[in-house]
C-alpha cells in the first residue's frame, strides 16, 4: 500500500533552516510528483510547491521563492523540503503529498502524516 | 491571482444533505478536487476531477462544477463526516486551496 512517512517534529530558532524528509513506499517513486503543503495552527492548507520525482523539475509558490528548495533522492524514494531564514509565521504542520499530474492539473491522492515545525526564540 | 472562496461553516442534521461550495472566476473551466480533514489528521482526497471518487470513499460523496461554482455534496450525512473540507485547483502552474469549510453535524 502507498505510504508517505515524514521525519519528526523540529524546533528551530528564527533565521535557521529546517529540512523535512518524506519517504515513499508502495509505488514507483519516479512515476509521480511530490507536493508540499503546510498548515499553520488553526489555519487552512497552503500549497508550497511541487517536484517531479522523474526529472527533478520544480515549481514553488511565489511567496516562498528564494527560501524553499525541494529535492528528491530516487535511490531511497525520499523527498526533501528545506526552508531557510525561518520566521515565527513559518510555524506549521508540513505535509508531503503524492501528486497525480495530468493535462488538467494536479491533485494529491496520498499524504504523509505531517511534521510540526515550531519556530521560536 | 486566482481566488477560491468557501463558506467558513456549514451545518446539517444527520441523514440530511450537505452542500459545500467553492467559488472562483469561471471555475467550471478548471478541474476541482476536494479534501476532507479531521482534527489532528492529514487531509484525505474525497473527490477528484470535479466528480470522481477515489476507491474507499462512500458513494454519498459527490461533486459537480459549473460556471463560477463547484459543489461538494454529501448525502445522508453521518456524524463521522464532521470535518473541514477544502477545494483545490491548479492555476498558472500553481496549486491553490480554498479557505476551507467546517462541516458541523447537528
Amino acid at each position: 500500500q502507498v505510504q508517505l512517512v515524514q521525519s519528526g517534529a523540529e524546533v528551530k530558532k528564527p533565521g535557521a533552516s529546517v529540512k523535512v524528509s518524506c519517504k515513499a513506499s508502495g509505488y514507483t517513486f519516479t512515476s509521480y510528483g511530490i507536493s508540499w503543503v503546510r498548515q499553520a495552527p488553526g489555519q487552512g492548507l497552503e500549497w508550497m510547491g511541487w517536484i517531479s520525482a522523474y526529472n527533478g523539475n520544480t515549481n514553488y509558490a511565489q511567496k516562498l521563492q528564494g527560501r524553499v528548495t525541494m529535492t528528491t533522492d530516487t535511490s531511497t524514494s525520499t523527498a526533501y523540503m528545506e526552508l531557510r531564514s525561518l520566521r515565527s509565521d513559518d510555524t506549521a504542520v508540513y505535509y508531503c503529498a503524492r501528486a497525480v499530474v495530468a493535462a488538467a492539473g494536479r491533485f494529491f491522492d496520498y499524504w504523509g502524516q505531517g511534521t510540526l515545525v515550531t519556530v521560536s526564540s | 491571482s486566482y481566488v477560491l472562496t468557501q463558506p467558513p461553516s456549514v451545518s446539517v442534521a444527520p441523514g440530511k444533505t450537505a452542500r459545500i461550495t467553492c467559488g472562483g472566476n469561471n471555475i467550471g473551466s478548471k478541474s476541482v478536487h476536494w479534501y476532507q480533514q479531521k482534527p489532528g489528521q492529514a487531509p484525505v482526497l474525497v473527490i477528484y476531477y470535479d466528480s470522481d471518487r477515489p476507491s474507499g470513499i462512500p458513494e454519498r460523496f459527490s461533486g459537480s462544477n459549473s460556471g463560477n461554482t463547484a459543489t461538494l455534496t454529501i448525502s445522508r450525512v453521518e456524524a463521522g463526516d464532521e470535518a473541514d473540507y477544502y477545494c483545490q485547483v491548479w492555476d498558472s502552474s500553481s496549486d491553490l486551496f480554498g479557505g476551507g469549510t467546517k462541516l458541523t453535524v447537528l
